[in-house]
């Protein structure tokens, strides 16, 4: 069936340093690919999205390239700030313009100053 | 826009009460979706509409759970009779077309004692 494999966290780095949190997924057809983020306290918020193979999608510094050959969507950022410190998920949505999202388990990550 | 807004913020209940959550969509949103979120279990949906009608419920965990989208306005999800295995944060989000991602209310902390 479809689903989303994201890294174990939490995820502890130092401000400035380079984040990867692994993401991949398992899915009939062409799904479209989500990174959404959660701080404490609130709801999700959606970060990027790629719907189309080698699609990259970027926000905030974020940035993830959809992998068909690798069905992978790796979240990177090349220099994490505190305020970045956040639960992170990867999701797929497989229905196109029906069904829903499929959500991963959620990497935590804290950057310490 | 307001986005989406959810009632009550937190919601504590004694065991065996009924429980209504409450959400208002983004104005114009065809989907809504109720997600239940816990430490244990991570993100999961519970049920979706699209233009108010319920497509996919196979998620409610029991008959104990109902959820109504009486108008494209607003939407409840209850519990009754309540237990200390429903604590959790629900989510309510809202979408135009699935594929373009979620919006996300705030969600409501439920604790049953």
């Amino acid at each position: 069936g479809n689903s989303v494999t994201q890294m174990e966290g939490p995820v502890t780095l130092s401000e400035e340093a380079f984040l990867t949190i692994n993401c991949t997924y398992t899915a009939t057809g062409y799904p479209s690919l989500f990174w959404y983020v959660q701080y404490p306290g609130e709801g999700l918020q959606l970060l990027l999205k790629a719907t189309k193979a080698d699609d990259k999608g970027s926000n905030k510094g974020f940035e993830a390239t959809y992998r068909k050959e690798t069905t992978s969507f790796h979240l990177e950022k090349g220099s994490v700030q505190v305020s970045d410190s956040a639960v992170y998920f990867c999701a797929l949505n497989y229905g196109g313009s029906q069904g829903n999202l499929i959500f991963g388990k959620g990497t935590k990550l804290s950057v310490k100053p | 826009d307001a986005g989406v807004i959810q009632s009550p913020r937190h919601e504590v209940t004694e065991m065996g009460q009924e429980v209504t959550l409450r959400c208002k969509p983004i104005s114009g949103h065809d989907y809504l979706f109720w997600y239940r979120q816990t430490m244990m279990r991570g993100l999961e949906l519970l049920i979706y509409f699209n233009n108010n009608v319920p497509i996919d419920d196979s998620g409610m965990p029991e008959d104990r759970f109902s959820a109504k989208m009486p108008n494209a306005s607003f939407s409840t999800l209850k519990i009754q009779p309540s237990e200390p295995r429903d604590s959790a944060v629900y989510f309510c989000a809202s979408s135009l077309l699935t594929g373009y991602g979620y919006t996300f209310g705030s969600g409501t902390r439920l604790t049953v004692v």
